[in-house]
């Protein structure tokens, strides 16, 4: 159960797009449709933004896709606005009744 | 109102045993999964155990198998996370988290507040 590899931080310009990936192995997110992506600000509880790789909850705005290729996945912020900036954490399914996250990336809005 | 309330975390010494709950309402908490989450501060989120609906299906990260063991109480809307045999590194928020699925879809769509947990002599 070794946490799933996301770059500490990210950031774009208001309007632009950005994309933060989490690297995996086959036997969690290459293995299983079952990843989801979280964001949380300060303070706050994650609020859950992606899941079973490029679903949105209903509310979710469809500025935030996710995907997936082999080991990694992908979540993508369209149309960056203010209010994007937080931090996002990756996770998946890793069998055996198991799940594993990601070390979490900071988006930045500059 | 739809809700997930945490308690039972406070301050314990290492190797003693402390038991956090989770409180459920609004929604029908016996058609989901649960799962504890955890967060150090200043740091990330660790999934540390979930329970199928019928609790048919459990599992635990590797790094508190043995010591923590979660259940339910459908009867009661509750989930529970005993910790036993406590250390340093168990510090951290402890949040419960609801599944989108009856087993494992790692979806979790409704989240507490979270309950603080403190391992020190």
């Amino acid at each position: 159960q070794s946490a799933l590899t996301q770059p500490p931080s990210a950031s774009g310009s208001p309007g632009q797009s950005v994309t933060i990936s989490c690297t995996g192995t086959s036997s969690d997110v290459g293995g299983y449709n079952y990843v989801s992506w979280y964001q949380q600000h300060p303070g706050k509880a994650p609020k859950l933004m992606i899941y079973e790789v490029g679903k949105r909850p209903s509310g979710v705005p469809d500025r935030f896709s996710g995907s997936k290729s082999g080991n990694t996945a992908s979540l993508t912020v369209s149309g960056l606005q203010a209010e994007d900036e937080a931090d996002y954490y990756c996770n998946s399914y890793a069998g055996s009744n198991t799940g594993v996250f990601g070390g979490g990336t900071k988006l930045t809005v500059l | 109102e739809v809700q997930l309330v945490e308690s039972g975390g406070g301050l314990v010494q290492p190797g003693r045993s402390l038991r956090l709950s989770c409180a459920a309402s609004g929604f029908s908490f016996d058609s989901y999964a649960m799962h504890w989450v955890r967060q150090t501060p200043g740091k990330g989120l660790e999934w540390v155990s979930g329970i199928g609906w019928n609790s048919g299906s459990i599992g635990y990260a590797d790094s508190v198998k043995g010591r923590f063991t979660i259940s339910r109480d459908n009867a009661k809307n509750s989930l529970y996370l005993q910790m036993n045999s406590l250390r340093g590194e168990d510090t951290a928020l402890y949040y419960c988290a609801k599944d989108r699925y009856p087993n494992w879809g790692s979806a979790l769509d409704m989240w507490g507040q979270g309950t603080t947990v403190t391992v020190s002599s």
